[in-house]
């Protein structure tokens, strides 16, 4: 069974960069995309982006000029950088492995990590 | 922002249906790309309850049901249990926003 599991700081000071890690178990991170998801306390789900194993990405417009995400194949292990954060910016991140690109959904997410940007 | 539109709440009495509606546009569900259906329960990750406009994953209710038609799709929860009480979204995919995937707004069902 698939497991995902994301792991980084859980306060990050306004204009820095917000740094968080995805750990995949019980199967390869090869030939899947990746997604972070996030979630603001009592609001709705954003799309932050997608990474294919070969580090392809597709970030959500909105977002595009401060995400970089990565990807180490070599550890199962997936990542995203947000910069310059402001308040707004505090959310549940979650990891989440798409079936495919397009039309595609997320079977497998993980429990999610809640970053507060504060200083 | 969302670029698909579901309303903020919908309720019911134990063992009846109620519908959520997810309306997009022509460069999402009217493209004819896939609509997906979570259910969150409060403190947890979504769940994925329909994929790929009407098909169940396995371990889901036959209960919630999924359609879509041009530019609409709709989740169906027929029998409502009170373990049903949960936001649901829709998710799709849109070719305007440069490859981006987008989920509704969400619905908080209410079992009355």
């Amino acid at each position: 069974q698939v497991q995902l599991q994301e792991s980084g700081p859980g306060l990050v000071k306004p204009s820095e960069t917000l740094s968080l890690t995805c750990t995949v178990s019980g199967g390869s991170i090869s030939s899947y995309y990746w997604s972070w998801i996030r979630q603001p306390a009592g609001k709705g789900l954003e799309w932050i982006g997608r990474i294919y194993t070969s580090g392809s990405t597709n970030y959500n417009p909105s977002l595009k000029s401060r995400v970089t995400m990565s990807v180490d194949t070599s550890k199962n292990q997936f990542s995203l950088k947000l910069s310059s954060v402001t308040a707004a910016d505090t959310a549940v991140y979650y990891c989440a492995r798409a079936s495919g690109y397009s039309s595609s959904w997320y079977s497998y997410w993980g429990q999610g990590t809640l970053v507060t940007v504060s200083s | 922002q969302s670029v698909l539109t579901q309303p903020p709440s919908v309720s019911g009495a134990p063992g009846q249906r109620v519908t959520i509606s997810c309306t997009g546009s022509s460069s999402n569900i009217g493209a004819g790309y896939d609509v997906h259906w979570y259910q969150q329960l409060p403190g947890t990750a979504p769940k994925l309850l329909i994929y790929g406009n009407s098909n169940r994953p396995s371990g889901v209710p036959d209960r919630f049901s999924g359609s879509k038609s041009g530019t609409s799709a709709s989740l169906a929860i027929t029998g409502l249990q009170a373990e049903d009480e949960a936001d649901y979204y829709c998710q799709s995919y849109d070719s305007s926003l440069s490859g981006s995937d987008v989920f509704g707004t969400g619905t908080k069902v209410t079992v009355l």
